[in-house]
């Protein structure tokens, strides 16, 4: 069965401080996976994805994450954390339907950074 | 380049009331998917159109349905709401395979 995990549900972290917000997946076949954040209220923000290639990838806002196969992970970094980083994070990897070119998104359960002043 | 955009943003609804939302999709985009969101939850897969027909559908029973219309736009359509139905519906758009954007959603509440 496809899933991911988020095994954090809160991670907090000082302003200038690096980030981590862990992610890892369980699906058949070769993973495409997301990240996206979530504001109050708000719909899901891209902040990058991992096709193929380059195990390290960098996306919006300064955030990049990186994809290790071995582990089955996908954690999403930050050299240094701003207040305004404080969001719902969550990780997402796409499974192809059967029969389809198309896919649907399995989502985590979400992280909640909180960056302290 | 317009993104995303989704109606109502909230609405209110009785148990076993119908209830449509609407989503317009980012232009150029001739894929769309709805997602439900419950509190403190990820978002689940409802189902998926491509081209006007149902290519996907997710842990969901029948009375949820939906229509996509030749312009891309959707429809989702509950029927014999129920208090659980209560979460944030999230509609995104796709062109390639694995590109999504997503809409800010309607918080929908069941009473």
């Amino acid at each position: 069965a496809q899933s991911v995990a988020q095994p954090e549900d809160q991670v907090n972290v000082a302003e200038g401080n690096p980030l981590t917000v862990k992610c890892t997946y369980s699906v058949s076949g070769n993973p495409y996976l997301f990240w996206y954040v979530q504001y109050p209220n708000r719909g899901l923000q891209f902040l990058l994805k991992y096709i193929t290639g380059d195990n390290l990838v960098k996306g919006s806002y300064g955030f990049e994450a990186e994809f290790n196969k071995s582990q089955t992970s996908f954690h999403l970094k930050k050299p240094s954390a701003l207040v305004s980083d404080s969001a719902l994070y969550f990780c997402a990897v796409r499974v192809l339907d059967r029969g389809s070119t198309l896919g649907r998104l399995y989502f985590g359960r979400g992280t909640q950074l909180t960056v302290w002043p | 380049e317009t993104g995303v955009t989704q109606s109502p943003t909230h609405l209110i609804k009785t148990r076993g009331q119908q209830v449509t939302l609407r989503c317009s999709s980012q232009s150029g985009h001739n894929t769309v998917s709805w997602y439900q969101q419950a509190l403190g939850q990820g978002p689940q897969f409802i189902f998926q159109y491509y081209r006007e027909e149902e290519n996907g559908r997710g842990n969901f029973p029948p009375r949820f349905s939906g229509l996509q219309f030749p312009n891309y736009s959707s429809e989702l359509n509950v029927n014999a709401l129920e208090l659980d139905d209560s979460a944030l519906y999230l509609c995104a758009s796709s062109l390639e395979e694995y590109g999504y954007t997503f809409g800010s959603g309607t918080r929908l509440t069941v009473v």
